[in-house]
């Protein structure tokens, strides 16, 4: 079955604490990125991942880090999590850029994260 | 910049009602636009999406958005509501550079069986 798969799906921190959530899609897609939901701002683009090895800065980039390493993943990394990072983060794939206007994103399930 | 506005942030209506969400979009590319839904506890999910071609997109569960390109809107409609419709809708546009999905707020529907 095709999807994107999020680790944890729910996750509570303290200040400080390094933390690491995991994004890993079965589609082969090129295109990977990650989202976090706020209420009434909708969903904002975080980083983004053309291919392996290549990332770049979203709309929200600072206090978070990303690598890809392999195709099928796609970690965010919070250095030191501070409480304005407390939200739903979703991961997205796609199959490449030069298609991705007739490509549809797969989000993942969601990562609810509160940071105290 | 580019940005979508969605007018109603929460809307509640009775079963069988119809439902008209407001979006519309500031870009200044080619326009490609989506309807997600997400459903209580649940990931977002593509409703329909335009890309060109009829401007009368149907999606699933009976839903249905026209892009107008003069007013900049690409509003989502269903004739007759459920209670299984009780969500987060959000319109977005992608930005075909960056493969960005640019989201709206997000309108909260609720229906009263």
């Amino acid at each position: 079955e095709a999807q994107v798969t999020q680790n944890p799906r729910y996750l509570i921190t303290v200040t400080g604490k390094k933390l690491t959530v995991t994004c890993s899609q079965n589609m082969n897609h090129e295109y990977m990125s990650w989202y976090r939901q706020d209420p009434g701002l909708g969903l904002r683009q975080i980083y983004y991942s053309m291919n392996v090895e290549v990332t770049d800065k979203g709309d929200v980039p600072e206090g978070y880090k990303v690598s890809r390493k392999e195709k099928r993943n796609f970690p965010l990394i919070l250095e030191s999590p501070s409480p304005n990072q407390t939200s739903l983060y979703f991961c997205a794939s796609s199959l490449s850029r030069q298609s991705l206007a007739k490509n549809i994103q797969y989000f993942g399930a969601g990562t609810r994260l509160s940071v105290l | 910049a580019q940005s979508v506005s969605q007018h109603n942030h929460h809307v509640i209506l009775s079963e069988a009602a119809s439902l008209e969400l407001g979006c519309n979009y500031s870009y200044g590319g080619t326009v490609n636009l989506f309807w997600y839904v997400q459903y209580p506890g649940q990931h977002l999910q593509l409703l329909l999406k335009y890309f060109s071609g009829d401007p009368l997109v149907k999606g699933i569960k009976g839903f249905e958005a026209e892009f107008i390109k003069s007013k900049f809107s690409f509003n989502l409609r269903k004739p007759s509501v459920q209670w299984s419709d009780t969500a987060e809708y959000f319109c977005a546009v992608l930005s075909s550079n960056t493969g960005k999905l640019i989201f709206g707020q997000g309108t909260t529907l609720q229906v009263k069986p």
